[in-house]
């Protein structure tokens, strides 16, 4: 299984774009990285999924390198409500499923 | 459309009762995963069904933890005897898996979760 690394903590203001970044040295061939968010007292909730190079949807930005030894998240302009938790997960995309959290990164974003 | 939705949002029972959470899947979704949280820990994995069969367990921590999918709709959570060291939060996650394009098992949409304290 594949084991995440990252940040503990991030700090941020209002407006500002804020990258963290999560190591995965032992991704499997056919893993996902994947991307959830969790507020306090709610179910993460998923944010985005790449497999390699360059992910975009309406909400962040992920950007994998080819070696997918890391991946970063991107959020661009971040607001106050950004504040929270963020999990990187490496997961097989087929039969499998079951996500695997780490310990997150949590987001301060301050006005 | 209704997300995932869990019952009771918070239960407080004494050690050696019985609890039964409850999950509504999202509709259409043939998977359904449980997971929980414990006092400063991380989530953890427990259970996940592909309609009403057990595709894996391997998370679940002991034998008084039960959990059935009758009928591949709703799904419970029962624990039976309640030990002090169950307290914590369950999290209930739905997703659709393949679907016809993709694989989107881990794009997991979760319920709000149901807190257990055990006194």
């Amino acid at each position: 299984l594949a084991k995440t690394t990252q940040p503990i903590s991030m700090d941020s203001y209002e407006g500002q774009e804020v990258n963290i970044t999560c190591s995965h040295n032992n991704i499997a061939t056919n893993d996902y990285i994947t991307w959830y968010q969790q507020f306090p007292s709610q179910g993460p909730r998923f944010i985005i999924q790449g497999y390699k190079t360059k992910v975009t949807n309406e909400v962040a930005s992920l950007f994998i390198p080819a070696d997918r030894k890391s991946s970063t998240l991107s959020l661009p302009r971040v607001s106050l409500s950004d504040t929270a938790v963020y999990y990187c997960l490496a997961r097989f995309g087929g039969s499998q499923g079951n996500l695997i959290f780490g310990k997150g990164t949590k987001l301060s974003v301050k006005p | 459309e209704a997300g995932v939705t869990q019952f009771p949002s918070h239960s407080v029972i004494e050690k050696g009762q019985t609890v039964t959470l409850r999950c509504d899947p999202i509709s259409g979704h043939d998977n359904l995963y449980w997971y929980r949280r414990v006092m400063g820990k991380e989530i953890k994995f427990l259970l996940h069904f592909v309609k009403e069969s057990k595709q894996d367990e391997s998370g679940m921590p002991n034998n008084r933890f039960l959990a059935e999918r009758t009928g591949g709709t709703y799904s419970t959570l029962k624990v039976q005897p309640a030990e002090l060291e169950d307290s914590g939060v369950y999290f209930c996650a739905s997703s659709q898996g393949w679907t016809g394009l993709r694989y989107s098992y881990n794009e997991q949409f979760f319920g709000p979760g149901t807190r257990l304290t055990v006194l």
